[in-house]
C-alpha cells in the first residue's frame, strides 16, 4: 500500500514564494509527480522527480528525498492565476508489473492581492 | 491538436439505470486509465488499460467496466451495482505504464456524473 500526505489548504500572497510539501510511504517507488488542477478542469503536468534533487521549471521547482519519503513544490513569484489545487501522485509498480500513480488528496493553495 | 476528450462533461441519471462514460485520444498513447475525484479524496484508480483488449481493475473497480476494443477509445460503464456513483470522473492516458520509467498522464477535462 501506500500513505501520501499534503496539507489540504495554503493560502499565499501574490509575489509570495511557497512551498507545498508532499510526504510519503510506499513499495515498489519508480517516480513522483506534481500536477496542478483548478476547479472543476483536468489536472495537468507540473513536474517529474525520479532522483534526489531539485528539478527546475521556470517558477516551479520540485524537490524529491527519497531517503526521506518527502517532496516538496516550489512556487515563486506567485500569481492569482497560480490559485488552484496541487496534487502530489507517487508512482509505483503494482502486482500486474504496471506503474500506476497513486494520488494525495491535493492541497488547495489560494493567492490573495 | 492532440488530446483527450471526455463527453458529455455533465450526466445526470437516475438511481437503477448504468450509464457509460466516453473517452477518446489521439495522442497514439498504448495506456489508459480511469479515476474518479470526490471531494476530499486524491483521485483514486478504476480501470487501467495497458494495450488494445487488456485491461486491469484498479482500486475501486467494483460496479464499473470498461472495454479497450481500440486503441483510441476506453470507454467506462457505470453500473447499478455501484454504491456511490456521483463523482468527477477522469479519464488519462499515457506513452505506457510499464518499464522502469514512469510516464506522465495526460488527463481529459473529466465528467461530472450525478446520479439521483
Amino acid at each position: 500500500g501506500q500513505n501520501i500526505d499534503q496539507p489540504t489548504e495554503m493560502t499565499a500572497t501574490e509575489g509570495a514564494i511557497v512551498q507545498i510539501n508532499c510526504t510519503y510511504q510506499t513499495s515498489g517507488f519508480n517516480g513522483l509527480f506534481w500536477y496542478q488542477q483548478h476547479a472543476g478542469e483536468a489536472p495537468t503536468f507540473l513536474s517529474y522527480n525520479v532522483l534526489d534533487g531539485l528539478e527546475e521549471k521556470g517558477r516551479f521547482s520540485s524537490f524529491l528525498s527519497r531517503s526521506k519519503g518527502y517532496s516538496y513544490l516550489l512556487l515563486k513569484e506567485l500569481q492569482m492565476k497560480d490559485s488552484a489545487s496541487y496534487l502530489c501522485a507517487v508512482s509505483r509498480e503494482v502486482q500486474t508489473g504496471a506503474n500506476n500513480l497513486f494520488f494525495g488528496t491535493g492541497t488547495r493553495l489560494t493567492v490573495i492581492p | 491538436d492532440g488530446g483527450i476528450t471526455q463527453s458529455p462533461k455533465y450526466l445526470f441519471r437516475k438511481e437503477g439505470q448504468n450509464v457509460t462514460l466516453s473517452c477518446e485520444q489521439n495522442l497514439n498513447h498504448d495506456a489508459m486509465y480511469w479515476y474518479r475525484q470526490d471531494p476530499g479524496q486524491g483521485l483514486r484508480l478504476i480501470y487501467y488499460s495497458q494495450i488494445v483488449n487488456d485491461f486491469q481493475k484498479g482500486d475501486i473497480a467494483e460496479g464499473y467496466s470498461v472495454s479497450r476494443e481500440k486503441k483510441e477509445s476506453f470507454p467506462l460503464t457505470v453500473t447499478s451495482a455501484q454504491k456511490n456513483p456521483t463523482a468527477f470522473y477522469l479519464c488519462a492516458s499515457s506513452i505506457d505504464l510499464a518499464g522502469d520509467q514512469a510516464y506522465e498522464q495526460y488527463f481529459g477535462p473529466g465528467t461530472r456524473l450525478t446520479v439521483t
